[in-house]
């Protein structure tokens, strides 16, 4: 199993432009979510899915868009970027809602925006 | 929402001492809470992890404490080594949503 993967690495956007970071799992995992992770902060929950076809806002939603049109499928869509969103960006996974909660992260999106 | 708070935000200790890490939560229904060790560049990774059912968990050097009715939780490292240098993160959970506190960094001194 290739566990959570995320793509790009790495990625330089201007103010204004738009992309999306893709998240893919092959475990099978119900729950998928995206963090963002600034120095001092912690992590903070950006959108979540518990299953195909339903997602729902975390703590820090504003400026970004989630779809789950497949269980292994969870892409991250900035609209507009700008310079507050420059961060690090990490999709998780877990198997259930509830019983095994433990979640598996991604390696993880550099994102700058100048 | 939930609020977790995490002290100290740095832990310098030397070599085969321990190190503590205290976490506070507000959510009176959250009911898991892990530890995750992140290392410079890499992913956060789960270390240990205790539901609200359980009072304290131990693996080999690590162990977690929580104590529901004062809403806190702790990490006890015992006989630190300088492979145990990363930034530690504990969070909070009511089932999915993890709120996660600020980090830990801990040096270990040869």
């Amino acid at each position: 199993n290739a566990g959570v993967t995320q793509t790009p690495k790495f990625q330089v956007l201007k103010t204004g432009q738009s992309m999306t970071l893709q998240c893919a799992q092959d475990m099978n995992h119900e729950y998928m979510s995206w963090y963002r992770q600034d120095p001092g902060m912690g992590l903070r929950l950006i959108h979540y899915s518990v299953g195909a076809g339903i997602t729902d806002q975390g703590e820090v939603p504003n400026g970004y868009n989630v779809s789950r049109s497949t269980t292994e499928d969870f892409p991250l869509r900035l609209l507009s970027a700008a310079p507050s969103q420059t961060s690090v960006y990490f999709c998780a996974s877990s198997q259930s809602t509830s019983g095994n909660l433990e979640q598996y992260f991604g390696p993880g999106t550099r994102l700058t925006v100048t | 929402g939930e609020n977790v708070e995490q002290h100290p935000s740095t832990l310098s200790v030397q070599e085969g001492d321990s190190a503590v890490i205290k976490c506070t939560y507000s959510d009176s229904a959250s009911n898991y809470f892990p530890w995750y060790k992140q290392e410079l560049g890499k992913r956060p990774q789960l270390i240990i992890d205790i539901r609200s059912n359980v009072g304290e968990k131990k693996d080999q050097r690590i162990a977690v404490t929580l104590n529901k009715t004062a809403k806190h939780f702790s990490l006890h490292i015992t006989e630190t080594q300088p492979e145990d240098s990363a930034v530690y993160f504990c969070a909070a959970s009511n089932d999915y949503k993890l709120s996660f506190g600020a980090g830990t960094t801990v040096t270990v001194r040869a």
